[in-house]
C-alpha cells in the first residue's frame, strides 16, 4: 500500500530564511509519480509540481527546489529566501500506476516579517 | 478562466436539509473527485469517477451521495448531515493517474 509521511506538521520561518518541508514515502510499485502541491489561506490547492519514479533529478523553480532521492524514499521540498506570501499547508502526494493519489498530512508554513 | 470551479463556496445547513455541491471542470480531464478535509485531518478521499463511472467509494456514509452525467460535471449530494461532516469539500480533476487540479472548495457547516 502506498503511504506518505510529512513528519513536520508545522514549521515557522522568518522571512528570508530557507526551508526545507519533508516528504517520505512508502511503495512496493518501481513506477509512482510525486507531487507537491500548496493550500493558501483561501483554501484551493495548487500544483506545484510533479516528479516520475524514474527521474531522480533534482528541480528548480525559481526559489523552490525539489530533492527525489529513491536511495531514502524522500522527495523534499526546499523554499529559498521565503517570503510571508509562501505561509500555507504544503502537501506531498505519491501516485502509483492505475492507483488514485494519497497524500500526506501536510505542512503547515508560516513565514513571518 | 478558472480550469477547476466550485458552487455554491460557502453553505451552512440543518441536519434536515437537501443540498448539492457542485463541480465542474473545463480542462478535458476523464477523472473527478471529491475529497473532504476537516480541521487538522489529511485530506480523505471521498469518491472517484473515472469516465463518468464510480470507481472508488472510500466507505463513505450514505448521506453523501455522488452524480457524475458527463466527464465535466460533478455532483455531491446532502441530506440528513451531521455536525461532524462540516468541512471544506474540495472537487479535482484529472487525467488518471496524473496530477489533480483542484476547484476552491466548499466550506460546509452543519448546525
Amino acid at each position: 500500500a502506498q503511504k506518505v509521511t510529512q513528519a513536520q506538521t508545522e514549521i515557522s520561518v522568518v522571512e528570508k530564511e530557507d526551508v526545507t518541508l519533508d516528504c517520505v514515502y512508502e511503495t512496493r510499485d518501481t513506477t509512482y509519480y510525486l507531487f507537491w502541491y500548496k493550500q493558501p489561506p483561501s483554501g484551493e490547492l495548487v500544483f506545484l509540481i510533479r516528479r516520475n519514479s524514474f527521474d531522480e533529478q533534482n528541480e528548480i523553480s525559481g526559489r523552490y527546489s525539489w530533492n527525489f532521492q529513491k536511495s531514502t524514499s524522500s522527495f523534499n521540498f526546499t523554499i529559498t529566501a521565503s517570503q510571508v506570501v509562501d505561509s500555507a499547508v504544503y502537501f506531498c502526494a505519491l501516485s502509483e500506476l492505475n492507483n488514485d493519489m494519497r497524500f500526506g498530512a501536510g505542512t503547515r508554513l508560516t513565514v513571518k516579517p | 478562466e478558472t480550469g477547476v470551479t466550485q458552487t455554491p463556496r460557502h453553505l451552512v445547513m440543518g441536519m434536515t436539509n437537501k443540498k448539492s455541491l457542485k463541480c465542474e471542470q473545463h480542462l478535458g480531464h476523464n477523472a473527478m473527485y471529491w475529497y473532504k478535509q476537516s480541521a487538522k485531518k489529511p485530506l480523505e478521499l471521498m469518491f472517484v469517477y473515472s469516465l463518468e463511472e464510480r470507481v472508488e467509494n472510500n466507505s463513505v456514509p450514505s448521506r453523501f451521495s455522488p452524480e457524475c452525467p458527463n466527464s465535466s460535471h460533478l455532483f455531491l449530494h446532502l441530506h440528513t448531515l451531521q455536525p461532524e461532516d462540516s468541512a471544506l469539500y474540495l472537487c479535482a480533476s484529472s487525467h488518471q493517474g496524473y496530477e489533480q487540479f483542484f476547484g476552491p472548495g466548499t466550506r460546509l457547516t452543519v448546525l
